[in-house]
């Protein structure tokens, strides 16, 4: 069965840092590009980010380009995002979701970015 | 204008079938996109429903019922997603997503109730 269970997300000041994992479960990590999508409160789904098999790829949703950064540990199994220069308009539910299909979800860690 | 748009709304009959569209922009052709449809019931994360490109070239998320498919109409410029035999539990939020120039871009979401 595949698991991807996301942690590390909170409170944070405007202009603060934050950094997300995800851990995976039940499939072979290293074969499969991963994904982080949000969701704001009460609003639609925003893909965030992806990144390679093998971290030669990486791509971003232009508002995030420049402050977060996602990368991975095959060797652990696990997918990060790492947030800066965090903004209001970045609260919400961050999802870590396999490959580009975006065919598992996890079921989110809440980030809440507030002066 | 935004890539992909998607009716807010839909309400339709137990039983009954409902066509969800996902429009895309003027000057990007859904004959060369595949498009992916996910489910979001309220406070779960969304589930992978089918990625549809032609009746040749398609995709059924794990579990998901054959009651759920995908097509194109290529006169609206839209891809389709079909729900025959509605049931309660069909209830939810549909989202359409697309890969456009290197990154993948959600429709706003419909909400589809079953009365």
């Amino acid at each position: 069965e595949v698991q991807l269970v996301e942690s590390g997300g909170g409170l944070v000041q405007t202009g603060g840092s934050l950094r997300l994992a995800c851990t995976a479960s039940g499939f072979t990590f290293s074969f499969y590009w991963m994904t982080w999508v949000r969701q704001a409160p009460g609003k639609g789904l925003e893909w965030v980010a992806s990144i390679k098999e093998d971290e030669s790829e990486k791509r971003y949703v232009d508002s995030v380009k420049g402050r977060f950064t996602i990368s991975r540990d095959n060797a652990k199994n696990s997918l990060y995002l790492q947030m800066s220069s965090l903004r209001a308009e970045d609260t919400a539910v961050y999802y870590c979701a396999r490959d580009y299909i975006i065919d598992y979800w996890g079921q989110g860690t809440l980030v809440t970015v507030s002066s | 204008q935004a890539v992909l748009t998607q009716p807010a709304s839909l309400s339709a009959s137990p039983g009954a079938s409902a066509s969800l569209t996902c429009t895309l922009r003027s000057g990007i052709n859904v004959g060369t996109y595949s498009i992916y449809w996910y489910q979001q019931k309220p406070g779960s994360p969304p589930q992978f429903l089918l990625r549809y490109n032609s009746d040749s070239d398609k995709q059924q998320g794990s579990g998901v019922p054959s009651r759920f498919s995908g097509s194109k109409d290529a006169s609206a410029n839209a891809g389709i997603l079909l729900i025959s035999g509605l049931q309660s539990e069909d209830e939810a939020d549909y989202y359409c997503m697309v890969w456009h120039n290197s990154a993948s871009v959600f429709g706003g979401g419909t909400k589809l109730t079953v009365l």
